[in-house]
């Protein structure tokens, strides 16, 4: 099983300014990246694919980049409605496995 | 509107079983495989299964496979999840999510308590 780890943890940032999370993998997962963000009561939200591409309706100011096992969202400019709980997703291999998440929060 | 409604959570015993289903609409049912994801109270996420469009494919995660099935009746819209000798740790929201993971449900609670 592929291991994804995310850090950090927790990450707390000043709204406007940019936010950089990490994730990388136990072994390459080639471009089989995607980047979720889920709030409080509500269901997980997709907002990167393929590692960079930008899904349906998702604010430039979110991009991901990397390739296999080292992997980055960063969310250029915070808006409120930016702080949330991101998740990594691997589905390169199965089973397809999360990182444990990185908990965004304003400073 | 591409929609997804899980239902069939509930109280359970351990040992015992549950049958979940994702009502689908909005969308071509048999075009996309479906997945099953699972949350813990407090936790992260985790996979739980997948099946391919045509049903002929399914995968499971390691901590679940040979207790659940996970099935689909593309005549009805339809994605079950049969859980079978449930245990505690199994005890999360359910959420059933469509193939590129673009849209999910909000999820049905499964509690697994004696």
């Amino acid at each position: 099983e592929i291991v994804m780890t995310q850090s950090p943890a927790t990450l707390s940032v000043s709204p406007g300014e940019r936010a950089t999370l990490s994730c990388r993998a136990s072994q390459s997962v080639s471009s089989n990246l995607a980047w979720y963000q889920q709030k409080p009561g509500q269901a997980p939200r997709l907002l990167i694919y393929g590692a960079s591409t930008r899904a349906t309706g998702i604010p430039a100011r979110f991009s991901g980049s990397g390739s296999g096992t080292e992997f980055t969202l960063t969310i250029s400019s915070l808006q409120s409605e930016d702080f949330a709980v991101y998740y990594c997703q691997q589905y390169n291999n199965w089973p397809i496995t999360f990182g444990q998440g990185t908990r965004l929060e304003i400073k | 509107e591409v929609q997804l409604v899980e239902s069939g959570g509930g109280v359970v015993q351990p040992g015992g079983s549950l049958r979940l289903s994702c009502a689908a609409s909005g969308f071509t049912f048999d075009d996309y495989a479906m997945h099953w994801v699972r949350q813990a109270p407090g936790k992260g996420l985790e996979w739980v299964s997948l099946i391919s469009g045509d049903g002929g494919s399914t995968y499971y995660a390691d901590s679940v496979k040979g207790r659940f099935t996970i099935s689909r009746d593309n005549s009805k819209n339809s994605l079950y999840l049969q859980m079978n000798s449930l245990r505690t740790e199994d005890t999360a929201l359910y959420y059933c999510a469509k193939s590129h993971g673009d849209y999910w449900g909000q999820g049905t609670l499964v509690t697994v308590s004696s």
